[in-house]
């Protein structure tokens, strides 16, 4: 089954313990993001990756770092969480063209 | 650089009434545009998009979509809602042309209720 796998679903953590959250995809797509939701703001881009070791900035990246090593893993590192970022997070991927996105279920993230 | 904006942050009909979900976008390319949904706990879900071609566009669960370049809008609409159709629909908008990037822009969301 095609999929967008993230985890974990549920993360509560503290301010300034870093963490990772994973994802992974298994239709050999090239381009995946990763994104925040938060409530009145729709979705807002975090960062991308264009292809394996090309990755670069979305609308909010400060806080957050990804890494892309293999075509099929994005992870979404929070080197020292805040407050502020907790939030909704979404993992994305695609083809490039007319191709729509496939979301992972979503991570949702709370930092006390 | 584009935009969505979805005109009405909740939208409430009547079981059986008319949907309708306002889209408007900004690209300085011509676009390729989405709508999506999310159920409660759960991710987006693909309804529908128009890339080229037929400018009405039909998705899953009887939505329709058509893509209005003069007014540059891309409403989303059932004839008749459902009591499961209560979520909330996002709008998004992407380049449609090669070199203009590959980056997906949503709109804030409109939830819809669907009241008895």
């Amino acid at each position: 089954e095609a999929q967008v796998t993230q985890n974990p679903r549920y993360l509560i953590t503290v301010t300034g313990k870093k963490l990772t959250v994973t994802c992974s995809q298994n239709m050999n797509h090239e381009y995946m993001s990763w994104y925040r939701q938060d409530p009145g703001l729709g979705l807002r881009q975090i960062y991308y990756s264009m292809n394996v070791e090309v990755t670069d900035k979305g609308d909010v990246p400060e806080g957050y770092k990804v890494s892309r090593k293999e075509k099929r893993n994005f992870p979404l590192i929070l080197e020292s969480p805040s407050p502020n970022q907790t939030s909704l997070y979404f993992c994305a991927s695609s083809f490039r063209g007319e191709s729509e996105a496939f979301f992972g279920q979503g991570t949702r993230l709370t930092v006390v | 650089a584009q935009s969505v904006t979805q005109l009405g942050s909740h939208v409430s009909v009547s079981e059986g009434a008319l949907v309708l979900l306002r889209c408007n976008y900004s690209s300085s390319v011509p676009p390729y545009l989405f709508w999506y949904v999310q159920y409660p706990n759960q991710g987006l879900q693909l309804l529908l998009k128009y890339t080229t071609g037929a400018t009405l566009v039909k998705g899953i669960n009887g939505f329709e979509a058509e893509f209005k370049k003069s007014e540059t809008s891309f409403h989303l609409t059932k004839p008749s809602a459902h009591m499961s159709d209560a979520a909330e629909y996002f709008c998004a908008v992407r380049p449609g042309r090669a070199g203009g990037g590959n980056k997906l822009t949503f709109g804030t969301g409109t939830q819809l209720k669907v009241e008895l």
